[in-house]
């Protein structure tokens, strides 16, 4: 089956640790993406990436970092400079090319830091 | 990104038709309408498209005014698995901004 995956679902931290989220597509798709959703609220993009070794700031960059080293994955680095990192995070991918660009998105992972 | 405009919440009894109304008065002439919908702790799931013309798959239809400040994203016949909240987004396709926008969208509950 083609899809996404994100690992674990559920995650648990302490406070001042950095935690690393898992998102691995087979969809071929060139263009990644994580967002962070908070209770009752939209979806908001942390970071994106077009092309492997490449990506750019999303609207809520701080605090997190991300990696680009592969077409399947794009890795999510909750850092302990993130105030309020506790949160649904969902991972994202779509075509690069062509006038369609819905987004399919993964399971999500929801990261609790006490 | 054009902004958009949606009822928090609505109700359909199961088996009717659920229509539901976006706003996107700003939109410009080539941003298209973009529907999602996330059932609760999923990840958002792609339903429709569309830039001027009415448009239909097997989940759904989307019917865009003519003068495209508005649309309506329509279930036919609404099942108690079409209970989620659903997004209208508008974006264009062109350009190296790829990015959606998501508002809070419109929770649908579907009753039996």
């Amino acid at each position: 089956d083609g899809g996404i995956t994100q690992s674990p679902k559920y995650l648990f931290r302490k406070e001042g640790q950095n935690v690393t989220l898992s998102c691995e597509q087979n969809l071929n798709h060139d263009a990644m993406y994580w967002y962070r959703q908070d209770p009752g609220q939209g979806l908001r993009l942390i970071y994106y990436s077009q092309i492997v070794n490449d990506f750019q700031k999303g609207d809520i960059a701080e605090g997190y970092s991300v990696s680009r080293e592969k077409k399947e994955s794009f890795p999510l680095t909750v850092t302990s400079a993130q105030k309020n990192p506790t949160a649904f995070y969902l991972c994202a991918s779509s075509i690069f090319a062509g006038s369609s660009y819905e987004q399919y998105f993964g399971p999500g992972t929801r990261l609790t830091v006490t | 990104d054009a902004k958009t405009t949606q009822p928090p919440s609505m109700d359909c009894a199961e088996g009717r038709a659920a229509n539901l109304p976006c706003n996107h008065s700003t939109i410009s002439g080539n941003e298209y309408v973009y529907w999602y919908r996330q059932i609760h702790s999923q990840g958002p799931q792609y339903i429709i498209h569309g830039l001027k013309n009415n448009e239909t798959n097997e989940m759904a239809s989307l019917i865009i005014t003519e003068d495209r400040k508005s649309s309506t994203l329509i279930l036919p016949h609404a099942t108690l698995r079409d209970t989620a909240v659903y997004y209208c987004i508008v974006r264009a396709n062109a350009g190296n901004n790829r990015k959606l926008i998501w508002g809070l969208g419109t929770s649908l509950a579907v009753n039996p």
